[in-house]
């Protein structure tokens, strides 16, 4: 089973729209990390955020939102008002703290057009 | 800028070579990563080093080998090389060893692009 899922691959927007990033996780552990990182065409990782299990308040930086919900195991990413420079793929990640493990979803790409 | 630093930015070669990666951390940090991303594969974690000893090991092939140096920076060896190695290989760096537990965070460099002819 997928420990991370990104159940869309690409997103196609216009420029100014908001658009929301989906991520599922899976883990038994009880204190766990999540994270998102920012792949621009270029090709280079991006930190974005990293929460920890015990923090569901939501966080916003800008224009980028996340919403942690431990319900439903998931922490979408938001984007508001997007602009042509969010275009890249955007993985969402899981660390499992007790097992030592480090899991990336197999990304979204977000295509922003102008 | 993450301040991880990756040579070369592309490497093409054949079938059966060896090739060595490099990478230095961001300064301070102790812990070097290593990952890599494929189209079929996506993006695993191959090796984690700290302070020059091996701490962690994941998806990593018995013919690719790592080391880190006493200045921290560390190296990634392919051996008999196959077509399937094609992919990005990324490094990042953390400060303390907990970069895969979550408890640090891992900053990653630019990246390899390695293509195998």
């Amino acid at each position: 089973a997928q420990k991370v899922t990104q159940a869309q691959t690409e997103i196609s927007v216009v420029e100014k729209e908001d658009v929301t990033l989906d991520c599922v996780y899976e883990t038994r552990d009880t204190t766990y990390y999540l994270f998102w990182y920012k792949q621009p065409p270029s090709g280079e990782l991006v930190f974005l955020i990293r929460r920890n299990s015990f923090d569901e308040q939501n966080e916003i930086s800008g224009r980028y939102s996340w919403n942690f919900q431990k319900s439903t195991s998931s922490f979408n990413f938001t984007i508001t008002a997007s602009q042509v420079v969010d275009s890249a793929v955007y993985f969402c990640a899981l660390s499992e703290s007790r097992f030592n493990k480090f899991y990336f979803g197999s990304g979204t790409k977000l295509n922003v057009k102008p | 800028d993450s301040g991880v630093t990756q040579t070369p930015k592309h490497l093409i070669t054949a079938t059966g070579q060896r090739v060595t990666l490099r990478c230095s951390p961001r300064s301070g940090d102790l812990s070097v990563y290593w990952y890599q991303q494929s189209l079929d594969q996506g993006l695993q974690f191959l090796i984690q080093y700290y302070n020059g000893e091996e701490r962690a090991k994941g998806n990593i092939l018995e013919r690719f080998s790592a080391q880190q140096f006493p200045d921290l920076h560390s190296e990634l060896n392919l051996s008999s090389l196959e077509l399937g190695d094609s992919a990005l290989y990324f490094c990042a760096s953390s400060l303390t060893d907990r970069g895969l537990a979550g408890q640090d965070t891992q900053y990653f460099g630019p990246g390899t692009r390695l293509t195998v002819l």
